[in-house]
């Protein structure tokens, strides 16, 4: 298996700008889950999917952010204007049963808005 | 809050000695996991324990798990220089369909 899929790797972008973030999960996965990891507040669960339905998203911080998952092999998360304190690495996991079994993770995009 | 606190924060010890990091959770849980993070990389799944059971191993690997206490325990044995890296508790918690993850151990094991 190939893991779940991340892109891009780093991203450097201006405050206002529309980012995109990408995640190919692993094929027979059925759960994909957004993650936001920053120094101040670890790691922060953003928005779950499940069956490609976003199941929770209490955790879209606000209405900048938003996220897509059109088919089981394919998910955004877009965060349109960018702030500076929107700066942090975002990851991608899947499983085959949300949190009843193993997460595995991609390798992460770290944002940086100036 | 974070659902699971991991403590200590830091460790620093030798190679050759064993680690063990703690990890306390509010709510009661389906399951408890632990995750190993290296520096610019992903979250690495360790060892999934449930909430009916008490002690699991995986190699170097012992985690152990008190529902009474809202606690588990994560030991490294004989640590080795690639070890270092930081360590994440995850809970289950019943009645919620994802994973709360604490802020972590951060390991550093010296030659």
């Amino acid at each position: 298996d190939a893991g779940v899929i991340q892109s891009p790797r780093h991203e450097v972008t201006e405050m206002g700008q529309e980012v995109t973030l990408r995640c190919k999960p692993i094929s027979g996965h059925n759960s994909l889950f957004w993650y936001r990891q920053t120094m101040m507040r670890g790691l922060e669960l953003l928005i779950y999917f499940n069956n490609n339905v976003p199941i929770d998203d209490s955790g879209m911080p606000e209405d900048r952010f938003s996220a897509k998952m059109p088919n089981a092999s394919f998910s955004t998360l877009k965060i349109q204007p960018s702030e500076p304190r929107d700066s942090a690495v975002y990851f991608c996991a899947s499983s085959r049963q949300g949190g009843q079994e193993k997460l595995f993770f991609g390798s992460g995009t770290q944002l940086s808005v100036l | 809050s974070q659902q699971g606190e991991e403590d200590p924060q830091a460790l620093s010890i030798q190679e050759g000695e064993n680690a063990t990091m703690n990890c306390s959770y509010k709510t009661s849980i389906n399951n408890l996991q632990w995750y190993r993070q290296n520096s610019g990389r992903g979250l690495v799944h360790l060892i999934l324990i449930r909430s009916n059971e008490r002690e699991k191993h995986s190699g170097r690997l012992r985690v152990t798990l008190d529902t009474s206490k809202k606690s588990s325990s994560l030991l490294i044995t004989a640590s080795r220089a690639a070890d270092t890296a930081s360590y994440f508790c995850a809970t289950f918690p019943r009645g919620y369909s994802t994973l709360t993850f604490g802020k972590g151990t951060m390991l550093l094991v010296s030659p």
